[in-house]
């Protein structure tokens, strides 16, 4: 029945490792997004797919990589992890915005990664 | 221009008491507002949303009030409960697929 769901749902990892995690969602959307939320609460967009096409790309290092497969996947590989990647990283989707209309995003449980 | 401010960064309440919390923007392409509510642990889940053709939308004890003039909208708690104790973002977006999120407020209601 889970919606939107991410795995691992923790991470430790020390300095300079490579790592990935994995979303998927069973609600038939079209858009998935993965989000960065810091220590202080603030949400941020990283990336965004819609049909398996990279829609938006904020100003991330190139270090990260998302990956989407089909349409219910989106994988984020993190490549040489540091100590600020330390965060929690929500995976999310939505059906297309459609002008007028707006659109709900369901976010999964998230993915604590803690960077030694 | 693309930020939304939201205050105040925390809020405590008493139970029966009423929420108020607040959020600004300056982006006037901004066209759908919506409030997301965080409980620890978890991630963000809806709470209520509003377009500007509105001036205020109501679900249950949550109200959302928007001034298109003023360029700000509120999230209004009535009755508070210990149960809404949970963090609240407010976020705006524009049909570009992306949400700009408020810093979020941490709302806690003594019992």
């Amino acid at each position: 029945d889970t919606a939107v769901s991410q795995t691992p749902k923790y991470l430790v990892t020390q300095m300079g490792n490579d790592k990935s995690i994995k979303c998927e969602q069973n609600l038939g959307h079209d858009t998935m997004y993965w989000y960065k939320q810091d220590s202080k609460k603030f949400l941020k967009i990283m990336f965004s797919y819609n049909n398996k096409e990279l829609i938006i790309n904020e100003t991330v290092p190139n270090r990260f990589s998302p990956k989407s497969p089909d349409k219910a996947h989106l994988n984020l590989h993190i490549n040489s992890l540091e100590l600020g990647d330390s965060a929690v990283y929500f995976c999310a989707s939505s059906q297309e915005y459609i002008a007028g209309g707006g659109e709900t995003q369901y976010f999964g449980p998230g993915t604590r990664l803690l960077v030694l | 221009q693309q930020q939304v401010k939201q205050s105040p960064q925390s809020l405590i309440v008493q139970k029966g008491g009423i929420s108020i919390i607040n959020c600004a923007y300056e982006n006037t392409a901004f066209d759908y507002f919506p409030w997301y509510q965080q409980f620890p642990g978890k991630g963000p889940a809806l709470l209520i949303a509003i377009r500007p053709d509105v001036s205020e939308k109501k679900e249950g004890r949550f109200t959302i009030s928007f001034n298109k003039s003023a360029k700000q909208f509120s999230l209004h708690i009535m009755d508070s409960q210990p149960g809404d104790s949970a963090t609240y973002f407010c976020a705006a977006g524009d049909g570009t697929y992306k949400y700009i999120f408020g810093t979020g407020t941490r709302l806690k209601v003594l019992a």
